[in-house]
Parts: C-alpha cells; structure tokens; sequence
C-alpha cells in the first residue's frame, strides 16, 4: 500500500506566521493534492500538482502556494497565516480517478 | 444526504443493523464516483468506487448503487458494527479535459452505531 505522510499532525502558529504543510507519498506517484476541510463545507481543493515542479490552481488558492521540487513531496505554504485559515489540511495523491487521502494537519492559527 | 449548514445529517443505527447512507450528485456527466468513510481525528479512508457504466457493485460488507436518472448514489452496508462509526461522504469525478481529474466531495453523513 501506497504511504502518505504529513509533518504534523497538529499545529498551532500565530498571525502572520509563515507555515509549511509538507506531504511526502512512498510511490512514484504523479498527482498530489492539497484540500482543507471545513465543516458544513465539505473538502475544498487548493492546489494539486500532477508532476515535478508542476502545480495548478485548485477552487481556494488565495493565501497559499505549493512547491513541488521531488515527485515524492508536494507542500502548502501559507504566506501569511491568518485566523481564516485555521482548518483540516488534507492530502492526497491520485492513481487516475481515485485519490488517496494521508492523515491530516489540523491547524489552529491564533 | 447532503448537510445544511454546519450540522452533518445522522443516520444512527442498532449494532447487527444494516446501514444505508444516501448522496445526491451534482453533474450528469461525472462518470464515475467514490465513498469515503473519516473517522474522527483521521484522514478519509477510500471504501469503495463505481463507475457510471455500472448500478451496483459490492465489496465486503458494503455495495454502493448508482442511479443515474435521478443522479443518486447510496452505500449500504451490511451488520453494521461499531467500528463502522464515522462520517460517510461521496465523491464524484469531475472530468475537465485535462491531465488530472478533480473529485467533487459532499459534506457527508455521520454515522453513530448504537451498541
């Protein structure tokens, strides 16, 4: 089975803050998403990238970026943390249709 | 079904019952779709996928059932046990044209199995 790790689990960083979300899969696998989940609204999609150094908008992009420099790690970068970002950060990878969710980041922006 | 606002819809249920969890879809065209179980605190855990060519297909313990008509999707599972606790949500392939396909997610349903 195909591996998803994120470096945290929980997080909690102030105003302001610049946060890294790093997301590291074991396989060759070339489509990596990055969504936050939110409740009443389901899983929102922010970037996802479908190659090395390839990275596309997803439906809420403002406030982040994504670097994706080895197949293997895709990351969320927020510029500037705000108290609006404060959510469930998921990741995921994807085998054609499917997509294949890692535990987790819960970050609480204070 | 689909929530309202910041309350997911429950479904609860006797340990040993069966379990049906509804969703409606939003786009005609997706072709092929997907549930997911989340436990608290846990990332979604792929269950099961159908494509659109297809009304049911089963797995161990669950079979999902595609409507198309009145673009309706379900996931029955079966002796529902407590380990089955959790929130249910479908998802459904957005094709666009391009080298990755999107998934639309539901907000989902919780499922509270009674002992």
């Amino acid at each position: 089975d195909v591996k998803v790790t994120q470096s945290s689990r929980y997080l909690v960083k102030r105003t302001g803050e610049k946060v890294f979300l790093e997301c590291v899969q074991d396989m060759d696998h070339e489509n990596m998403f990055w969504y936050r989940q939110d409740p009443g609204l389901g899983l929102r999609l922010i970037y996802f990238s479908y190659d090395v150094k390839m990275k596309e908008k997803g439906d809420i992009p403002e406030g982040y970026s994504v670097s994706r420099e080895k197949k293997e790690r895709f990351s969320l970068i927020l510029e500037s943390a705000s108290t609006n970002q404060t959510s469930m950060y998921l990741c995921a990878w994807g085998l054609r249709e499917t997509q294949y969710f890692g535990p987790g980041t819960r970050l609480l922006v204070l | 079904g689909e929530s309202v606002g910041l309350h997911l819809p429950t479904l609860s249920v006797q340990e040993g019952d069966n379990s049906i969890i509804n969703c409606a879809y939003s786009n005609s065209a997706s072709d092929y779709f997907i549930w997911y179980k989340q436990e608290s605190g846990k990332g979604p855990q792929f269950i099961i996928d159908i494509r659109s060519n297809m009304d049911k297909r089963q797995g161990q313990r669950v079979t999902v059932l595609l409507n198309k008509t009145v673009k309706h999707l379900s996931l029955q599972i079966a002796a529902t046990q407590p380990g089955d606790s959790a929130v249910y949500f479908c998802a459904e392939n957005m094709e666009d044209g391009g080298a990755t396909n999107k998934l639309i997610f539901g907000t989902g349903t919780l499922l509270a199995v009674q002992p």
